[in-house]
């Protein structure tokens, strides 16, 4: 069965340091990665994704991921953290296998970014 | 380009009542998905439509039915409301069914059953 993991409730940092929102995923075929945010009240939006080919993956906001398929994990990371960063990340994969519609989010991370 | 949005944005219900939440999308998608968020539980899907004419069940889609009125919109209805349906709901949509293509979302519908 497919499953995404988001280990840490939430992930503090001090702004100008990187910052590193890890996700580890479970599937039975290719996997299809997404990374989401929210802002508060507010919808998700669309930060990058892994398709297939390169395994580092550049998205919105000078966020990037990398795509580690021995180590099945798809972490979020950005160089320096703005306070403006600070919001629930969401990762969420797609399985070929199970389909384009299922698509599992993780619990989601939540992203301090101090002054 | 207002993408997706919905109406209404806060509503409070009573036990058994009913309410039909609005989805709209001006990107000329193919494919729109109803989900609610839970706190530590990431988001569920609960219907899906493919294309216009067609809807399907998601992860989560007892108590609710939905409506794919035309290719923008996509309404979601509580037939009787209960406390366990107290969540957030999101709308989003995407440009066909494909692995590849992301999904975009709504701003929410808070919802509380009492």
């Amino acid at each position: 069965a497919q499953s995404v993991a988001q280990p840490e409730d939430q992930v503090n940092v001090a702004e100008g340091n990187p910052l590193t929102v890890k996700c580890t995923y479970s599937v039975s075929g290719n996997p299809y990665l997404f990374w989401y945010v929210q802002y508060p009240n507010r919808g998700l939006q669309f930060l990058l994704k892994y398709i297939t080919g390169d395994n580092l993956v550049k998205g919105s906001y000078g966020f990037e991921a990398e795509f580690n398929k021995s180590q099945t994990s798809f972490h979020l990371k950005k160089p320096s953290a703005l306070v403006s960063d600070s919001a629930l990340y969401f990762c969420a994969v797609r399985d070929a296998r199970a389909g384009g519609f299922k698509t599992i989010f993780g619990a989601g991370t939540r992203l301090f970014v101090k002054a | 380009n207002a993408g997706v949005t919905q109406t209404p944005k806060f509503q409070v219900l009573k036990t058994g009542q009913s309410m039909t939440l609005q989805c709209a999308q001006d990107m000329n998608h193919n494919s729109m998905y109803w989900y609610r968020q839970d706190p530590g539980m990431g988001l569920r899907l609960i219907y899906y439509s493919a294309s216009e004419g067609t809807t399907d069940k998601g992860e989560v889609p007892n108590g609710y039915n939905v409506s794919r009125l035309n290719k923008r919109e996509f309404s979601l209805r509580l037939e009787s409301a209960a406390p366990s349906q107290t969540s957030v709901y999101f709308c989003a949509s995407s440009e066909g069914p494909m692995l590849t293509d992301t999904q975009y979302f709504g701003p929410g519908t808070r919802l509380t059953v009492l």
